[in-house]
């Protein structure tokens, strides 16, 4: 059975480029969560949906992250324009269960650096 | 807003000695989670403890939860070095609408 699958893997960009990370969660899971992780912050939630409907998007840093899932085997994290500061590893995470009350199934991430 | 904190930041042990791992939070949590994270990896779960002083066992690895569920630890016991990595604790609270809080981390490099 397939995991969590993000794309892509590694992005490079410039300053001020639009970004698009994508995720497919696992077949059946309710609930989708995006994290950001780096060294000085760790990781934190930005954003999570429960039946394709965001639940909670306090951890978005400002206006210029969005995040959709318009339908329950899609997810994307757009980042536009992005800075050198939102460079980190963005995780992906499904459960089968609503919010955190089961497992969190995390993909292998998307290492963005933006110079 | 809820905090969990985890101790030690950091542990290097020799290999076959012991590691635990500390968790703290400032509310009462109804579960706790932990994971860990390989070097350049993704985090993986682990286990999940929901009860007040509940006690779980995975092999070398013993994992508790507090009485009154504010703390947790993760108890390694003869470490070896495949278990090289970071463990998070990851804990929720009722009123939190289902959204979990990770700890910082704790980095475990093992000397052979």
């Amino acid at each position: 059975d397939a995991g969590v699958i993000q794309s892509p893997r590694h992005e490079v960009t410039e300053m001020g480029q639009e970004v698009t990370l994508r995720c497919k969660p696992i077949s059946g899971h309710n609930s989708l969560f995006w994290y950001r992780q780096t060294m000085m912050r760790g990781l934190e939630l930005l954003i999570y949906f429960n039946n394709n409907v965001p639940i909670d998007d306090s951890g978005m840093p400002e206006d210029r992250f969005s995040a959709k899932m318009p339908n329950a085997s899609f997810s994307t994290l757009k980042i536009q324009p992005s800075e050198p500061r939102d460079s980190a590893v963005y995780f992906c995470a499904s459960s089968i269960r609503q919010g955190s009350a089961g497992e969190l199934f995390f993909g292998e991430g998307s290492r963005l650096t933006v110079l | 807003g809820q905090q969990v904190m985890q101790i030690p930041q950091y542990q290097h042990v020799q290999e076959g000695e012991d590691f635990t791992t500390y968790c703290n939070s400032s509310t009462t949590l109804s579960n706790i989670q932990w994971y860990k994270q390989r070097p350049g990896g993704h985090p993986v779960f682990l286990i999940q403890l929901v009860k007040s002083g509940e006690v779980k066992k995975q092999k070398r690895l013993t994992f508790q939860f507090g009485e009154a569920k504010k703390n947790s630890s993760l108890h390694i016991t003869a470490t070896q070095t495949t278990d090289v990595g970071t463990y998070f604790c990851a804990g929720r609270i009722d009123t939190n609408a289902g959204k979990s809080t990770f700890g910082d981390g704790t980095t475990l490099t093992v000397k052979p």
